[in-house]
C-alpha cells in the first residue's frame, strides 16, 4: 500500500533558525496536505498542493510540491516560539475514488526562545 | 467555519464496557466522516471510513465488530469501542471531508477524545 515517510521525526532549533522537513510519498499523489498539531490538540489543516511543482506560502511558511508529484516539504523561515508542533505531511493517491490521507509520521519542532 | 465536534472530549471507563464517541460536523455536511486513532507521539493511523447510509469500510487489522461505526447522517458519525480493554486507551479523532463544492477537498478534525481503559 501506500507509504509516506517523513523526515526528521524530530528538530530542534533556536528561535530565529530556519526549519525544514521533508515527505516523500512510495507512490503519485493526486494531492498532498499538511497540518500542524499543536501538544495536546488536534491536527489543523494548513495547506493543500495540487500541481506539479506547485510552490505556496503562508507568511514564514513555505509549501513545495515536488515535479513528480511524490515528495514534498514545508519551510518556516526564522522559527518562533509559537511554531512549535508536530508538523503532519498527508497524501492522497492519484486515480480512483478514494479519498483516504496517508500521514506522514510527522516532524516533532521544538523552539528554544 | 468547518467545524469538526467530538464528544466527549475524555473518558475513562471499566474494562469490559463499551464506549460511544460521537463525531459532528457543526457547520457543514459532510460526504465522508474518517475515524483515526493516534498513540502518544505518533502519527494518526487510520481505522476507517464511513459514508452516510452505507458501511464502514475499515482498514487492515482493524476489527470491525470491536469498533462499530455508524454514520447516522450527513452531520455525525459515531464510533462505540465494544467491550474496552486497556490496550483500546488512545487519542481517536475524528475528521470530516466537506459534501459542498468550492470547499477544499481536505478534512477537517476534530478535537479529538481520550479514552483511558483501567
Amino acid at each position: 500500500g501506500q507509504q509516506v515517510m517523513q523526515i526528521p521525526q524530530y528538530q530542534h532549533v533556536q528561535e530565529g533558525e530556519d526549519f525544514t522537513t521533508y515527505c516523500n510519498s512510495s507512490t503519485t499523489l493526486s494531492n498532498i496536505q499538511w497540518y500542524k498539531q499543536r501538544p495536546g490538540g488536534h491536527p489543523v489543516f494548513l495547506i493543500q498542493l495540487v500541481k506539479s511543482g506547485e510552490v505556496k506560502k503562508q507568511k514564514r511558511l513555505t509549501f513545495q510540491f515536488g515535479e513528480a508529484k511524490k515528495n514534498s516539504s514545508l519551510h518556516i523561515t526564522a522559527t518562533q516560539t509559537t511554531d512549535v508542533g508536530t508538523y503532519f505531511c498527508a497524501g492522497r493517491s492519484s486515480g480512483g475514488s478514494n479519498y483516504k490521507l496517508t500521514f506522514g509520521k510527522g516532524t516533532l519542532l521544538t523552539v528554544n526562545p | 467555519g468547518a467545524v469538526v465536534s467530538q464528544h466527549p472530549s475524555r473518558v475513562i471507563c471499566k474494562s469490559g464496557t463499551s464506549v460511544k464517541i460521537e463525531c459532528r460536523s457543526l457547520d457543514f455536511q459532510a460526504t465522508t466522516m474518517f475515524w483515526y486513532r493516534q498513540f502518544p507521539k505518533q502519527s494518526l493511523m487510520l481505522m476507517a471510513t464511513s459514508n452516510e447510509g452505507s458501511k464502514a469500510t475499515y482498514e487492515q487489522g482493524v476489527e470491525k465488530d470491536k469498533f462499530l461505526i455508524n454514520h447516522a447522517s450527513l452531520t455525525l458519525s459515531t464510533l462505540t469501542v465494544t467491550s474496552a480493554h486497556p490496550e483500546d486507551s488512545s487519542f481517536y479523532i475524528c475528521s470530516a471531508r466537506p459534501r459542498l463544492a468550492g470547499m477544499p477537498d481536505t478534512q477537517y478534525f476534530g478535537p479529538g477524545t481520550r479514552l483511558t481503559v483501567l
